[in-house]
């Protein structure tokens, strides 16, 4: 079944306590991106991937660091994290664009607590 | 930096066409303008796109005026299962930049 995956779905973490978030996909997307969704402010992308070894920044990267070393993964990394980084993350993946954006298709999300 | 304002909410019955109308100002020129559902508990799944006029699909229709500065989802005759948060977004390249979303509720 085509699908992107996160793990772990829930996790309640302390400050500072480093942690990272998974995010797989097996439909060999080149595009692959996170974002967090809060109360009242929507979907905000964090990070996004063009291609194994290739990031950018999305409006929200402070806090957060990814990597792409292979095609079908994507980790979120949270080196320090803090309570205002307690929000609902989402994977989410694409085939390579063609002239312009494409579907994205998205993991179940990950619910993150950082007391 | 685009910004993305759509109602809150909007209530409907079954059967009706249900219009969702979002404002984006000043998109890019070059982005597209995308909508999404997300059911409780579950990622966001795209409905339609498009850049300009009118976009149809199997479940929804997308109109863009020539100005580009909004949008209306149209939804022909809603049923329960349509009650969803509705995300208008504009889609560039890579980045993509979501509106607050609007809670539709069908009711019977």
């Amino acid at each position: 079944e085509a699908q992107v995956t996160q793990n772990p779905r829930y996790l309640i973490t302390v400050t500072g306590k480093k942690l990272t978030v998974t995010c797989s996909q097996n439909m060999n997307h080149e595009y692959m991106s996170w974002y967090r969704q809060d109360p009242g402010l929507g979907l905000r992308q964090i990070y996004y991937s063009m291609n194994v070894e290739v990031t950018d920044k999305g409006d929200v990267p402070e806090g957060y660091k990814v990597s792409r070393k292979e095609k079908r993964n994507f980790p979120l990394i949270l080196e320090s994290p803090s309570p205002n980084q307690t929000s609902l993350y989402f994977c989410a993946s694409s085939p390579g664009l063609a002239g312009g954006p494409v579907e994205q298709y998205f993991g179940p999300g990950t619910r993150l607590t950082v007391t | 930096l685009a910004k993305i304002t759509q109602p809150i909410s909007m209530d409907s019955y079954e059967g009706q066409e249900v219009n969702i109308t979002c404002s984006h100002n000043n998109i890019a020129t070059n982005d597209y303008i995308t909508w999404y559902q997300q059911f409780p508990s579950q990622g966001p799944r795209f409905i339609i796109q498009g850049y300009k006029t009118k976009v149809t699909n199997e479940v929804a229709s997308l109109f863009i005026p020539a100005d580009r500065k909004s949008s209306t989802l149209s939804l022909p005759r809603v049923s329960l299962s349509d009650t969803a948060v509705y995300y208008c977004l504009s889609a560039g390249t890579y980045k993509y930049i979501f509106g607050t979303g609007t809670r539709l509720k069908v009711l019977a």
